[in-house]
């Protein structure tokens, strides 16, 4: 089974807008982190957001936020006044377990965003 | 913020030649660092964990002759791709933890673009 499962392959929003990429996870750990990683068209893999399972506040930073509703295994990355800058690639991914070792992420197939004008 | 800087962002090479890709952590240590490979519009998937000191871990799959990993400083990884051939072109990238700042925060390196001809 799928962990991370990215349903959109691609996304189109108006400049100025918001808009929401989904993802849902499975995983039968109590502990995990929940990532979203932006990917431009140069391939570089920009570190956007964070979100620890025991969090009890959904994660922002600036013009990002996380709709992390744990019950339904939904961590969904929400952009809000979206720019042309935001036309990339994003990927959803997860960590299991909080401490430990390796720390190695699992990712989603990714979501193409196309912002328009 | 930190910095993982990898090397060469492309590289093109003759089938049966071996390429050294590098990535370095340039203002923490990184006990562990991964590297991935990723196909045209798909995921990244985890290719091996190198930790400090230690051999590599690699994923189900991965052929460990074919991609050799060397980790011998807390800031220096490298990838070796032994006799490439053209299927194994593809975009390589690693990714280094650090613990500073939010716990599990992973910086990616900028990426290698590998054609082998």
């Amino acid at each position: 089974a799928q962990k991370i499962t990215q349903t959109q392959p691609g996304m189109f929003v108006q400049e100025k807008e918001a808009v929401t990429l989904d993802c849902t996870y499975d995983t039968s750990d109590q502990s995990y982190g929940l990532f979203w990683y932006k990917q431009p068209s140069s391939g570089e893999m920009i570190f956007l957001i964070y979100q620890g399972s025991y969090d009890e506040q959904n994660a922002t930073e600036g013009r990002y936020s996380l709709n992390f509703q744990k019950a339904r295994k939904s961590a969904n990355l929400v952009i809000s006044a979206s720019q042309l800058g935001d036309s990339a690639m994003y990927f959803c991914a997860m960590r299991e377990g909080l401490t430990g070792t390796a720390s190695k992420l699992t990712f989603g197939t990714g979501t193409r965003l196309q912002v328009t004008l | 913020g930190a910095v993982v800087s990898q090397h060469p962002s492309w590289v093109i090479c003759k089938s049966g030649t071996s390429v050294k890709i590098e990535c370095r952590s340039l203002d923490f240590q990184a006990t562990t660092m991964f590297w991935y490979r990723q196909f045209p519009k798909q995921s990244l998937m985890l290719m091996a964990t190198s930790n400090e000191g230690s051999k590599a871990t690699y994923e189900q799959g991965v052929e460990k002759d074919k991609f050799l990993i060397n980790h011998a400083s807390l800031t220096l990884s490298t990838l070796t791709v032994t006799s490439a051939h053209p299927e194994d072109s593809s975009f390589y990238i690693c990714s280094a933890r650090t613990y500073r700042g939010k716990l599990g925060k992973l910086f990616f390196g900028s990426g290698t673009q590998l054609s082998v001809l």
